[in-house]
């Protein structure tokens, strides 16, 4: 059983561009979490997805955010015309429901140059 | 809302031992986990607590009290590879689905 996947590892970006990273969850886990995290800053919680549904986007950005969990593929989150502000790395964690343990990807390194 | 406390660094010696406390202040509450993360790396599971007591897993043991909405994450026999971010996270549940939130980390450096 494959950990939680995450890619690209390291995505640059120019302002302006749309940047588009990809969880795929572990096998049997319905539930995906989205985290920023800046350098010496803990996890921010971004977003909480469940198959088809957003459940909780209270630590996203009203605007140029989005994120999706389709019923099919892996979840992505997208950012749109992207500013130097959303460097950061990003890590998803997905888990089961009912249960305590969330595994987490490697994270996604976005560079806005 | 959610909110957790933690300190932002603690020293310690190899050998020794040290605890990091985490308080929080969670609507829902009904856990309470612990991660691990080294420079550069992803969040590793280490303890979960959801009833009041200690939990022990080798070196590492975690505490919950509920009624003061308090734990800390108990570290035996320190080790050098033991330096590393140490995160808290309530376990929540609210509007028909849980949540996670972290709090903003302690990092733990181990000195010879």
């Amino acid at each position: 059983n494959a950990g939680v996947m995450q890619n690209p590892r390291h995505l640059v970006r120019r302002r302006g561009q749309e940047a588009r990273l990809r969880c795929s969850p572990m096998k049997g886990h319905s539930h995906v979490y989205w985290y920023r995290q800046l350098p010496e800053e803990g996890l921010k919680f971004m977003v909480y997805l469940q198959k088809e549904n957003i459940i909780d986007e209270s630590g996203m950005p009203k605007e140029r955010f989005s994120a999706e969990f389709p019923k099919e593929g892996p979840s992505i989150l997208r950012i749109q015309q992207v500013v130097r502000g959303d460097s950061a790395a990003y890590f998803c964690a997905s888990s089961p429901p009912w249960v305590s343990e969330a595994f987490f990807g490697q994270g996604t390194r976005l560079t806005v140059v | 809302g959610q909110s957790l406390e933690q300190p932002s660094e603690v020293t310690a010696v190899e050998g020794a031992i040290v605890q990091i406390n985490c308080t929080y202040q969670t609507s829902g509450f009904y856990g309470l986990s612990w991660y691990q993360q080294h420079d550069g790396g992803a969040p590793t599971f280490l303890s979960y607590n959801g009833l009041d007591g200690l939990e022990e897993t080798g070196r590492f043991s975690s505490f919950l009290s509920r009624s003061d909405s308090y734990g800390y994450l108990l570290l035996q026999e320190l080790q050098m590879k033991d330096s590393a971010s140490y995160f808290c996270a309530v376990h929540y549940s609210g509007g028909g689905a849980d949540g996670l939130t972290f709090g903003k980390g302690t990092h733990l450096i181990i000195q010879p």
